[in-house]
């Protein structure tokens, strides 16, 4: 079954530090998105990307994020500065179709901020 | 201002009891309303979803009933089995939509006695 891969699965990274997390979304998927969770909490819409733009973004996603899909498959999420607040568990999700609905997400990339 | 309220945030159940869990939203404009399980160290999973021209929808064990009028949706896990223990999640998402943001709530923790 095809699924949704997020490397690296745990990053631990010091504050200020540039971190990029990276995933591959499901083949034929047209939409993109990152969702964060801080432990224990709900999950937090970040950004969608379509067509090679963003699509929408949440007030959590400042300039200090950046999203991009440098090759055609993978689907990268870039903190320039990282702050302890951005320690949190980060997902990829795909979608086929606008409208659908149904998210696929990977498996997670945990980040801690030291 | 939270878009989607969930309860309660967990949930202790015995085998082979019904299992509620409820969600309230704000905005009129939402049209999809997905429910997803997450397991601990995995990301959500659709687990089944509903649409407001319907009032309830089964599948399997899993029932969700719709209150157009009342703004709240709840799911419901009949002869709920310990490996139904995991976090679960509502949603709530405008369609259709180029890269639609998904409204989650807060999750509950169910946990399912043998």
């Amino acid at each position: 079954e095809p699924e949704v891969t997020q490397t690296p699965s745990h990053q631990v990274t010091q504050m200020g530090q540039e971190v990029i997390l990276r995933c591959v979304p499901i083949s034929n998927h047209l939409y993109f998105y990152w969702y964060r969770q801080i432990l224990g909490q709900k999950v937090e819409f970040l950004v969608s990307f379509y067509n090679n733009e963003i699509s929408e973004k949440s007030e959590i996603f400042d300039d200090q994020f950046s999203v991009e899909r440098p090759d055609g498959s993978n689907f990268t999420l870039k903190i320039r500065s990282t702050k302890l607040e951005d320690s949190a568990m980060y997902f990829c999700a795909s979608s086929f179709a606008r409208g659908t609905g149904e998210l696929f997400f990977g498996e997670g990339s945990r980040l801690t901020v030291l | 201002q939270q878009q989607v309220k969930q309860s309660p945030q967990s949930l202790i159940v015995q085998k082979g009891g019904i299992s509620i869990i409820n969600c309230a939203y704000e905005n009129t404009a939402f049209d999809y309303f997905p429910w997803y399980q997450q397991f601990p160290g995995k990301g959500p999973a659709l687990l089944i979803a509903i649409r407001p021209d319907v009032s309830e929808k089964k599948e399997g064990r899993f029932t969700i009933s719709f209150n157009k009028s009342a703004k709240q949706f709840s799911l419901h896990i009949m002869d709920s089995q310990p490996g139904d223990s995991a976090t679960y999640f509502c949603a709530a998402s405008i369609t259709p939509n180029t890269g639609n943001q998904f409204y989650f709530g807060t999750g509950t923790s169910l946990t399912v006695i043998p």
